[in-house]
């Protein structure tokens, strides 16, 4: 089954312990991006990758970090999460070509708490 | 500036009521437009999309939203609700044909009253 899988789905954590939060696909999808969703703000894009060892920065990507060094998996990196990091983050990816031609498939999300 | 925005943050109706879920873009450019739903602790699926051509789009679910490039809308419209549409939707734009990011609005919450 075609899917973007995200660990963990739930995480509580204290200021400044580093974290990661996981993401695969199996599509041999190109294009991978990470957003975290906030009530009354909607999605906001925190870094994307367009292919491997590719990434770039998208809205909101203070406190965050990301790799890309093989096709399937983009981390998210948290060195030292703050209590206004708490948040849902969604996982993404589609194949090259743009949102015209191909949609974005999430992963079902990860509800971070930092205390 | 480009942007979207979705009127009305919470929509309710009653069951077998219709569906209407607003979006309007700023573009300076022709956009592509999209609208997502997000079941509860579910990721976002698409539902429907408005590329090039017909300006009245079907999606799943008996779903369709209408371009209309005067009003610099794409609202969201469904005849008749179903308890199974309680959802939150969110409109999206993207200004690029091989631009993979797409710019969300602050999202819909439906809910269907029985």
């Amino acid at each position: 089954e075609a899917q973007v899988t995200q660990n963990p789905r739930y995480l509580i954590t204290v200021t400044g312990k580093k974290l990661t939060v996981t993401c695969s696909q199996n599509m041999n999808h190109e294009y991978m991006s990470w957003y975290r969703q906030d009530p009354g703000l909607g999605l906001r894009q925190i870094y994307y990758s367009m292919n491997v060892e590719v990434t770039d920065k998208g809205d909101v990507p203070e406190g965050y970090k990301v790799s890309r060094k093989e096709k399937r998996n983009f981390p998210l990196i948290l060195e030292s999460p703050s209590p206004n990091q708490t948040s849902l983050y969604f996982c993404a990816s589609s194949s090259r070509g743009g949102q015209v031609n191909s949609p974005l498939h999430f992963g079902n999300g990860t509800r971070l708490t930092v205390t | 500036a480009q942007s979207v925005t979705q009127l009305g943050s919470h929509v309710s109706v009653s069951e077998g009521a219709l569906v209407l879920l607003r979006c309007n873009y700023s573009s300076s450019v022709p956009p592509y437009l999209f609208w997502y739903v997000q079941y509860p602790n579910q990721g976002l699926q698409l539902l429907l999309k408005y590329t090039t051509g017909a300006t009245l789009v079907k999606g799943i679910n008996g779903f369709e939203a209408e371009f209309k490039k005067s009003e610099t809308s794409f609202h969201l419209t469904k005849p008749s609700a179903h308890m199974s549409d309680a959802a939150e939707y969110f409109c999206a734009v993207s200004f690029q044909t091989g631009a993979n990011n797409l710019f969300f609005g602050t999202g819909t919450r439906l809910t269907v009253i029985p």
